[in-house]
């Protein structure tokens, strides 16, 4: 039941933009997204629920597709405060997240 | 300041000994959660409550066990049945376990064997 997010890793100057996506086998309740910086607690992002809505957090944002139970966290003009491990974790209508293996992402000035 | 607390910040297990870790929440939420976190392993859930004196098993539940006697408190004890406990252990709660609350998170135990 854990997601499948991808890419592992990717590396970033400043500025540039990253997609990171988020794959289950199952249909999916909802979405949520979480970036933990190393040694910290991880922190939420945003929810996304059945409906296809897209979110956004400041110049982060993410989009949801029920059919190809997938979700999408775009990264805009990327900072150095994004840097950290970004999580997804998905809900299959049973009150429980499966959080992905996270997608690591370093922002260099 | 609300928040979660978790306690301690560093923990070291002997072997057949049973060992447990404080979540305490001051957010009023209804839910809790704990999670262990393995390198290059996301979050696994391994127990969680809706509500006070309820609880349910997670994924990886053999070898620990919890308790839920005031809406504040969930703790974990690790067993001597839990065979590999090394791990960064995190605790959350959200206001309900409904799907579109957030979880907020502690800043974790990490366990060690001696």
């Amino acid at each position: 039941q854990q997601p499948v997010q991808s890419p592992q890793a990717v590396i970033l100057r400043e500025g540039e933009d990253a997609v990171i996506n988020c794959s289950s086998s199952k249909a999916l309740y909802s979405v949520h997204w979480y970036r933990q910086k190393h040694g910290e607690a991880p922190v939420f992002l945003m929810i996304l629920l059945k409906g296809g809505e897209q979110k956004g957090h400041e110049k982060i944002s993410a989009s949801f597709n029920e059919k190809k139970q997938q979700s999408s966290l775009y990264l805009t003009a990327s900072q150095l405060s994004y840097s950290g491990t970004y999580f997804c974790g998905t809900e299959i209508n049973d009150y429980k997240l499966s959080f992905g293996a996270g997608t690591t992402v370093t922002v260099r000035a | 300041d609300g928040g979660i607390t978790q306690s301690p910040k560093y923990l070291f297990r002997k072997e057949g000994q049973n060992v447990t870790l404080s979540c305490e929440q001051n957010l009023n939420h209804d839910a809790m959660y704990w999670y262990r976190q393995d390198p290059g392993q996301g979050l696994r859930l391994i127990y969680y409550s809706q509500i006070v004196n309820d609880f349910q098993k997670g994924d990886i539940a053999e070898g620990y066990s919890v308790s839920r006697e005031k809406k504040e408190s969930f703790p974990l004890t690790v067993t001597s049945a839990q065979k590999n406990p090394t791990a960064f252990y995190l605790c959350a709660s959200s206001i309900g376990s409904e799907s579109n609350q957030p979880q907020h998170f502690g800043d974790g135990t990490r366990l060690s064997i001696l």
